[in-house]
């Protein structure tokens, strides 16, 4: 019955490799959202879907490249990995035209 | 976005006493939300305020949305061992999708 969940939970990997982070909310929200926490535990939009429509791009580099092949999916592709990147990647979903967003567990990437 | 001020960062209190914390920004929104994060967990919604001046209760829990619409207030009443955690405001306005995040108050709770 989990409303927002994220795969892998951990993900460990070296600089210079490409990875991918899952997405999936079985709320039948339409909006759908990727937020990076920093080590200071500061969260920050990255991007954000409606109906499988990019509305969110913030200033993030293109090696990270969303993806939603439905609106129950938002999948987070990251090529080239670099040190910086390490944090916690957090999915949110909300109802269509609500401010509430709903988290998932997050996951924790670490780049050595 | 706009990172909003929340204050304080932290707070280190003993289990029965009431917590304020609080959260300004230099804009105005139409929506405040309180959000807890367990840690290794991710944010759960705890209240959501909609309009200036609303004040809004969970359980032990109650928030304000400042009449201003800059700022938001959340307060614990008697706090438990398990209000240990990273509480966040997040502010949005009607001109987008995004919530806007302050730095959080992390609470500690002694027994």
């Amino acid at each position: 019955d989990t409303a927002v969940s994220q795969t892998p939970k951990y993900l460990v990997t070296q600089m210079g490799n490409d990875k991918s982070i899952k997405c999936e909310q079985n709320l039948g929200h339409d909006t759908m959202y990727w937020y990076k926490q920093d080590s200071k535990k500061f969260l920050k939009i990255m991007f954000s879907y409606n109906n499988k429509e990019l509305i969110i791009n913030e200033t993030v580099p293109n090696r990270f490249s969303p993806k939603s092949p439905d609106k129950a999916h938002l999948n987070l592709h990251i090529n080239s990995l670099e040190l910086g990147d390490s944090a916690v990647y957090f999915c949110a979903s909300s109802p269509r035209g609500r401010p509430e967003q709903f988290f998932g567990p997050g996951t924790r990437l670490t780049v050595l | 976005g706009q990172q909003l001020n929340q204050s304080p960062q932290s707070m280190f209190i003993q289990e029965g006493e009431d917590v304020s914390m609080n959260c300004t920004s230099s804009s105005i929104f139409n929506t405040w939300l309180w959000y807890k994060q367990d840690p290794g967990e991710g944010p759960v919604l705890l209240i959501a305020l909609y309009k200036a001046g609303e004040l809004t209760s969970n359980g032990r829990l109650t928030a304000q949305f400042g009449i201003t619409r800059k700022d938001s207030f959340l307060n614990i009443s008697a706090s438990i061992p398990s209000d240990v955690g990273i509480y966040f405001c997040a502010g949005r306005s009607n001109s987008g999708y995004a919530l806007n995040f302050g730095k959080g108050t992390s609470l500690l709770v002694t027994p």
